[in-house]
């Protein structure tokens, strides 16, 4: 597609249940990451995929948090027995390609708001 | 912790005046520093970005000014415009990292 492709776009949940969030990054590109933003907190990196293999699950809050890549493409950040913290937009970004400075310009997606009842 | 700081939290400028955002950073292995603007709704997007090698970066009424020793550089928006209300990001990144780590954002309105 044109642009890098996110659903749904909002989520509203009860606390406890499992999430899941799709996308769809733009044809071609290599690297997927995914973002959370909070309010007030700015861009928290939470997991970054090279082709389907994720070298840095770092920012990755908890292990009630997982994603995966198939095929090079589409990315599902799964989010089980959701906690109201949770609640936050979750943006997932794709490149080219990765790794060294000025050549990585992310291209976002609109977002995923999720909201944990 | 957070690697890049970014202020003002929120800045109200009027049409035609000059809006600045300011990020400081402690790493001395960054060496990308984009901005990025986001509108409500959206994702945030690529505005303009420097490398340390040059102090300042024009792109139409988008200015970044950069100081190496101060580990600072700013965004100056000239002539700002309504259409310019946007929450700004700035970020930076090292060499072979593969994320970009951003700043807390400013939330910038331009009043007609």
């Amino acid at each position: 597609g044109a642009g890098v492709s996110q659903s749904p776009s909002n989520k509203v949940t009860e606390k406890g249940k499992d999430v899941e969030l799709r996308c769809d990054p733009i044809s071609g590109h290599t690297a997927l990451y995914w973002y959370r933003q909070s309010l007030g907190q700015g861009l928290e990196f939470l997991i970054y995929f090279q082709g389907n293999s994720a070298p840095d699950k770092s920012g990755l809050p908890s292990d009630r948090f997982s994603a995966e890549r198939t095929g090079g493409s589409v990315s599902t950040l799964t989010i089980q027995r959701t906690q109201q913290e949770d609640s936050a937009v979750y943006l997932c970004a794709s490149s080219r390609d990765s790794g060294g400075s000025g050549a990585n310009v992310l291209t976002f997606g609109a977002g995923s708001r999720l909201t944990v009842l | 912790q957070q690697q890049v700081k970014q202020s003002p939290q929120s800045l109200i400028v009027q049409k035609g005046g000059i809006s600045i955002i300011n990020c400081a950073y402690e790493n001395t292995a960054f060496d990308y520093f984009p901005w990025y603007q986001q509108f409500p709704g959206k994702g945030p997007a690529l505005l303009i970005a420097i490398r340390p090698d040059v102090s300042e970066k024009k792109e139409g009424r988008f200015t970044i000014s950069f100081n190496k020793s101060a580990k600072q550089f700013s965004l100056h928006i000239m002539d700002s415009q309504p259409g310019d209300s946007a929450t700004y990001f700035c970020a930076a990144t090292p060499t072979g990292a593969n994320n970009l780590f951003f700043g807390t954002g400013t939330r910038l309105t331009v009043i007609p």
